[in-house]
């Protein structure tokens, strides 16, 4: 199991979009999920791929072919700037495999 | 929202000491875990916990490393003998569907 995410580093302007890049290798059906980390706090839960839902307009969908699981936002704002970080689990009460993270800095 | 309490926040311990970090989960979940983050780095995945017993372990959790759930509620991770490497910040967390992490111990040793 194996989590990528091609980088460390994403700034974008205020308004623009965003694309954060998740990458993962597992031969089954994993969960994927987005955490985001605000200043060296609690990693929180922002989204995962079974729940289908927007969380502070990040959406994203897990493509099987690609084996990729991107965060979407079609407007940042400042509040966004965070550490964000991909992890997958292959099963119920399983471990998570973490991410390097992406830090995203959105500037005014 | 139910949270996962950490405590201490911040432990500055000497080098060779034996440190204890404490960890109370969300009530009705069933599968606990340490993770540790050194500054820096990724979240790394130390050891899952279900039904009293180590469900799974890394390779970082060796034998200086120790879980318990001595109570039925706290759930603790004791480092026996501290080295410079164990620096680092250690999230718990709990799982019933869903994982729900700590806020963290910043562990420094000197």
């Amino acid at each position: 199991q194996r989590v990528t995410q091609p980088e460390k580093l994403l700034s974008v302007f205020k308004g623009a979009p965003v694309e954060l890049k998740c990458n993962y290798s597992y031969s089954g059906s994993p969960e994927l999920f987005w955490y985001v980390q605000y200043s060296r706090q609690r990693l929180q839960l922002l989204l995962r791929h079974i729940s289908r839902e927007s969380i502070k307009g990040f959406t994203a969908d897990l493509n099987k072919g690609e084996t990729s699981f991107h965060l979407k936002k079609p407007f940042a704002q400042e509040e966004d700037s965070a550490m964000y970080y991909c992890a997958l689990s292959d099963g119920y009460g399983n471990k998570l495999v973490f991410g390097a993270g992406t830090i995203l800095r959105v500037k005014s | 929202e139910p949270e996962v309490t950490q405590t201490p926040s911040h432990q500055v311990t000497q080098m060779g000491q034996e440190v204890i970090l404490r960890c109370v989960p969300i009530s009705n979940h069933l599968y606990f875990y340490w993770y540790r983050q050194i500054l820096g780095q990724k979240v790394e995945f130390l050891v899952s916990f279900y039904n009293n017993e180590i469900s799974e372990k890394s390779e970082i959790f060796d034998d200086q490393f120790s879980v318990e759930r001595p109570d039925g509620s706290n759930f603790t991770l004791k480092i026996r003998s501290t080295k410079l490497e164990d620096s680092a910040m250690y999230f718990c967390a709990s799982s019933i569907r869903g994982y729900t992490f700590g806020s963290g111990t910043r562990l420094t040793v000197v």
